[in-house]
């Protein structure tokens, strides 16, 4: 199993253009996330998915769009960059439960000038 | 309000001696899901302890240990013998619900340095 993989690694944006990050997993996890990740705050949720075609607001969603037309895949789409939006970005999945673990993708990093 | 508060932004510990981390949580839901991740400067997360609100014992795994205090609401993460390797953030995070269908929430973390 390749886990949950996101692409790409790094990226550069200049503010106003548009990109989507990419998130899969072969798990066959029902649920899966989003997350931002800024020095001194944690890691704060962007949106997340129960399953396919549902998908739900977190902390901080302005900015960005998600859909989940399938179980595998969960893109996080920016809208319209701002440099607000330099951050590292997490994917993860997990099986339903309350107490099974979330599997976390590498992450993203995100920089816009 | 915060559910997930990490009072400690940074640690440090001496090699092989013990160490705290500590964690409370703010939550009504009788049922819930306590989880701690590492987070080493490569970037990964990683999964390290999970201790359920029904649970009736502290969870371990290895050097890891859970000191869950229900009534106080605290769930600190004890690493024993600390290897220089332990050197990373350390998170904890939240799960509310029996059906655990609500996302997981994250405190702010703990840097935790081990000198040797």
């Amino acid at each position: 199993n390749a886990g949950v993989t996101q692409t790409p690694k790094f990226q550069v944006l200049k503010t106003g253009q548009s990109m989507t990050l990419q998130c899969a997993q072969d798990m066959n996890h029902e649920y899966m996330s989003w997350y931002r990740q800024d020095p001194g705050m944690g890691l704060r949720l962007i949106h997340y998915s129960v399953g396919a075609g549902i998908t739900d607001q977190g902390e901080v969603p302005n900015g960005y769009n998600v859909s989940r037309s399938t179980t595998e895949d969960f893109p996080l789409r920016l809208l319209s960059a701002a440099p607000s939006q330099t951050s590292v970005y997490f994917c993860a999945s997990r099986a339903g439960g309350s107490y099974n673990e979330q599997f976390f993708g590498p992450g993203t990093r995100l920089t816009v000038l | 309000a915060q559910k997930i508060t990490q009072t400690q932004p940074g640690m440090f510990v001496q090699e092989k001696e013990a160490v705290t981390l500590d964690c409370t949580y703010d939550t009504s839901d009788p049922s819930y899901g306590l989880f701690w991740y590492k987070q080493p400067s490569s970037g990964e997360m990683i999964f390290l302890i999970y201790q359920g609100s029904y649970d009736q014992q502290n969870a371990t795994e290895g050097r890891y240990s859970l000191n869950f205090q229900k009534a106080r609401k605290s769930a600190n993460l004890v690493i024993s013998a600390s290897q220089l390797g332990d050197s990373a953030m350390y998170f904890c995070a939240m799960r509310e619900g029996r059906e655990g269908n609500t996302p997981l929430v994250f405190g702010k973390g703990t840097r935790l340095s081990v000198i040797a």
